[in-house]
C-alpha cells in the first residue's frame, strides 16, 4: 500500500537557518503530493502541493520538488523564522483517493 | 473558499457519556469526508471515510459502534463518541473532499475538536 517516511523530530534551528525536512513515499500510480503544517492547537493548514513529476510547490517561503526518480517530496525554507514553529505533515493522495500522511515533524526555531 | 468548521472547538464530558463532534464545510459541496485522530507527539490517524448518504468507511481497528460516523448532507458530518472513557481523550480532526478520486484531490482540514473525558 501507500506510505509516507518522514524525518523524525524534533528540528531544532535558530532563526534565519535553513531548512530541510525530508520526506519519501512509496505510491503505486502517480500521486498528488502535498505539505501540511499544523501550528499548536490548530488543524492542518495546506502549506503546498505537487500533482505531478518535477511540478515544484512553493508557498510562504517554502519550497518541494516532487522527485519521481527519488520518490521524494523534501520541504525546504531558505531562512526560518520564529513563526514557523509548527508540526508538518507531509502526506500523498493517489489513485484509491484514501490519503496517506507521514508522522509528522515537529520544527522548533529559536530566536 | 473551502473552509471547513467544527463544534465544539473542546468538550469535557464524563465517562460514561457519548459526544458528538460536528463537521461542516462551510462554502463548498464536501463528497467525501475524513475523520481523523490525532495522537500525543503528534501522528495522525485515519479514522474514517464518509461519504454523503453513505455508511461510513472504518479504518482497521477503529471500533463502528464506538465511533458513530454520520454524513448527513453534502456540507456536514458528525462524529458521536459513545460511552467515552479516558482513553478516547484525544485531538479529533475532520477534513472534507470536493472529489472522490483525481489528481486533484486536496483535503481541507477543520480546526480540531479536543476532547476530555474525565
Amino acid at each position: 500500500g501507500d506510505s509516507v517516511t518522514q524525518m523524525e523530530g524534533p528540528v531544532t534551528l535558530s532563526e534565519e537557518a535553513f531548512l530541510t525536512i525530508n520526506c519519501t513515499y512509496t505510491a503505486t500510480g502517480y500521486p498528488s503530493l502535498f505539505w501540511y503544517v499544523q501550528y499548536p492547537g490548530e488543524g492542518l493548514q495546506l502549506l503546498l502541493k505537487a500533482t505531478k513529476a518535477d511540478d515544484k510547490g512553493s508557498n510562504k517561503g517554502f519550497e518541494a520538488t516532487y522527485r519521481k526518480e527519488t520518490t521524494s517530496f523534501h520541504l525546504e525554507k531558505g531562512s526560518v523564522q520564529v513563526s514557523d514553529s509548527a508540526v508538518y505533515f507531509c502526506a500523498l493522495w493517489g489513485g484509491s483517493y484514501i490519503p496517506t500522511f507521514g508522522r509528522g515533524t515537529s520544527l522548533i526555531v529559536h530566536p | 473558499g473551502a473552509v471547513v468548521s467544527q463544534h465544539p472547538s473542546w468538550v469535557i464530558c464524563k465517562s460514561g457519556t457519548s459526544v458528538k463532534i460536528e463537521c461542516r464545510s462551510l462554502d463548498f459541496q464536501a463528497t467525501t469526508m475524513f475523520w481523523y485522530r490525532q495522537f500525543p507527539k503528534q501522528s495522525l490517524m485515519l479514522m474514517a471515510t464518509s461519504n454523503e448518504g453513505s455508511k461510513a468507511t472504518y479504518e482497521q481497528g477503529v471500533e463502528k459502534d464506538k465511533f458513530l460516523i454520520n454524513h448527513a448532507s453534502l456540507t456536514l458530518s458528525t462524529l458521536t463518541v459513545t460511552s467515552a472513557h479516558p482513553e478516547d481523550s484525544s485531538f479529533y480532526i475532520c477534513s472534507a473532499s470536493k472529489a472522490l478520486a483525481g489528481d486533484e484531490a486536496e483535503q481541507f482540514f477543520g480546526p480540531g475538536t479536543r476532547l476530555t473525558v474525565l
